[in-house]
């Protein structure tokens, strides 16, 4: 059975500061690794797709990165901003299944 | 383009009753995921329609109950609710359920 750890499950950093949020899977048998915001109370938006023959994606000032072989993908955010605060999750697709496992989250603060 | 609509947004039940929330997808995707959350749990699947059919199911009791329309809309049922009921439901559609993943804002159903 796929798990999806998240670590930390909070961080809080001064504006500005560069970023590393962590991810680890059990089965590496994935075809895709998503991560998403979310805002208290509101849905999911997704951040970042990384199919299982990539290595990385990057929008804007996010890149994330995938190392199957080891079970791990990081979100790094540049240059963070309050409205950057939120939690966010990652997600792998695995398996015939055809669903997402999520990991429980890291609850990010970025201080003006 | 439209993202993924839910409604209604907020529900307040009592215990014993049944309630159904609907979903529309993004337009042309035909994959609708349904997931549970709460604090407790996280984000768990529910299941999984394209084309009408379920392909997946999640490990909840026969009480969760869905669809999918000719037009790829979805509804999920509860029924004889309970308070462990109470969380937000979330619903996701992609092209084919291995592809990109977009949330709607979610349905909060809270059991009284």
């Amino acid at each position: 059975k796929q798990e999806v750890t998240q670590i930390p499950a909070a961080l809080s950093v001064p504006e500005g500061e560069n970023l590393v949020l962590n991810c680890s899977f059990t089965d590496s048998a994935i075809y895709n690794l998503q991560w998403f915001r979310q805002d208290p109370g509101k849905g999911l938006t997704s951040l970042l797709l990384i199919q299982s023959s990539q290595r990385e994606q990057t929008s804007g000032r996010l890149n994330a990165s995938l190392d199957k072989s080891s079970g791990r993908s990081t979100l790094y955010i540049a240059a963070s901003q309050p409205g950057d605060s939120a939690t966010y999750l990652c997600a792998v697709g695995a398996g015939s299944a055809r669903q997402l496992t999520f990991g429980s989250g890291t609850q990010l603060t970025v201080l003006p | 383009k439209a993202g993924v609509t839910q409604t209604p947004r907020y529900l307040i039940k009592t215990r014993g009753q049944q309630v159904t929330l609907s979903c529309s997808p993004i337009s042309g995707h035909r994959s609708v995921s349904w997931y549970q959350q709460t604090p407790g749990q996280g984000l768990q699947f529910l299941f999984e329609y394209f084309s009408e059919t379920q392909r997946n199911k999640g490990n909840f009791p026969g009480r969760f109950s869905g669809r999918q329309f000719s037009n790829s809309r979805s509804e999920m049922n509860v029924s004889t609710l309970e308070l462990g009921d109470s969380a937000l439901y979330l619903c996701a559609s992609s092209l084919q359920g291995y592809t990109e993943a977009f949330f709607g804002q979610g349905t909060r159903l809270t059991v009284v």
